[in-house]
Parts: structure tokens; sequence; C-alpha cells
């Protein structure tokens, strides 16, 4: 089965406003995750990635948090904008493995 | 800088049919997967070359899907004979290093497949 999941499979939030997308993995290997963004009919588009010994890393309006604790992963959105509105994929890979396991996504729905 | 190319980017067959997608990686990427997306789920690895070496095909449905990589650049991935359940986006990306680890994965835009 997959190994990292999304706790919602849809979205919606209204513009200006921040947005955070939950992830959880059930593996405590895991020890590199990534976030991709796919808008429609377009290939998943690299947003920010993370290691396990960082629990937060920022980016250009996005904040990665990790919490190792309880294998939850999140992304942070700060002031959401109608080209935010995609789908959200977490993906996870262990030491010694350099595949990616994508979870199942989360839509985002932008609201004017 | 362009991207990974991948054609067709549509495309329709019925069921036993045969069909082929075509993938061609950002310049000087050593390293290119192939992808399947089933509607509404996260891409699925099916195979990893580096170069034009296998370093992965654990998930290929090795009795219909094959895949090459010849001279290490462009590849195809081919399905022969087509089942109901391989409708799909089959999506390309390449990567400088050999890991998804820490090296960016740029994807293709994908082929839709449909298969009646």
């Amino acid at each position: 089965g997959e190994s990292v999941g999304l706790h919602l499979p849809t979205l919606s939030v209204q513009e200006g406003d921040n947005s955070i997308i939950n992830c959880a993995y059930s593996n405590s290997a895991s020890d590199y995750f990534i976030w991709y963004k796919q808008e429609s009919g377009k290939g998943p588009q690299f947003i920010i990635d993370i290691r396990s010994n960082m629990d937060k890393r920022q980016g250009q309006r996005v904040t990665v948090l990790l919490n190792k604790t309880v294998k939850h992963l999140s992304l942070q959105i700060a002031a959401t904008q109608p080209g935010d509105s995609a789908v959200y994929f977490c993906a996870e890979s262990r030491p010694g493995d350099y595949k990616l396991s994508f979870g199942a996504g989360t839509t985002v729905t932008v609201r004017a | 800088e362009a991207g990974v190319a991948q054609s067709p980017r549509y495309k329709i067959i019925e069921k036993r049919q045969s069909v082929a997608f075509w993938c061609n990686p950002i310049s000087g990427h050593a390293t290119l997967y192939w992808y399947q997306q089933i509607l509404g789920q996260g891409p699925k690895l099916l195979i990893q070359f580096q170069n034009n070496g296998v370093v992965d095909d654990s998930q290929l449905p090795k009795d219909r899907f094959s895949a090459e990589r010849l001279k290490g650049v462009d590849s195809t991935l081919k399905i022969q004979p087509a089942k109901l359940e391989d409708s799909a986006v089959y999506l390309c990306a390449s990567s400088s290093g050999t890991s998804g680890r820490g090296n960016e994965q740029f994807f293709g835009p994908g082929t839709r497949l449909t298969v009646l």
C-alpha cells in the first residue's frame, strides 16, 4: 500500500488567506519529503523539500513543517492566490531508496 | 531551457491494441523516469533509467509493458496488449542526479491514455 497519505482530498480557500495542506506518512524510516504541485493537464512541479534532520523549511510563500513524532508533514501557503489552485502531492523516500513514493493528493480550490 | 517533452498528449485505443509513448528528457539529464498516474491518485513509478541502463523496473508489469532508452537520451514506453485498467496519464520525468532524493525531478506534461 501507499506509504504516504493526505488528510483531506479537497481544500477550498479564500483568496488572500493562508492554506495548510496535510500529509501523514507511515514509515518512521522515511527521511526525505517533497511537495509537488500539479495543475490541470500538466506534470507535477517541485515546490519544496525537507530532510528529516529539519523540522521546518521556508521558500517563497511556502513553508513545510515536519513532525517526526507523529509522522506528519504539512505545506503552508501564505496569501493564497488563484494561481495556487491545483492538486498538491507529498512524496517521501527512505535511506538507501532512491525512489519517491507519492500520496494521493489534495485538490486546492481558491475562491475569489 | 526546454523542458521534458512527451508525445502524443492524448491517445485513445481499444483493449488488446498496442500503444507507444515517447519522451525526450531535459538535455544532459542522465536519469529518466516513467510514472503511471491513475485518475485521483499520485504518480506511481514504473521504471527508472540511468543513462541507457535500467535502475529499477520492479513495478513495471513486464508481461505487457516494456521500455527502452537507446543511446541514453530519448525513451519509449510500450503497452502490448492494453487493458482497460491501463487508462491513466503516463508521465515522464528526468533529473540530473541518480536519485529522487535531493535531485529535482522535472516532469513532462504527460500522455493521457484511454483504453476502451
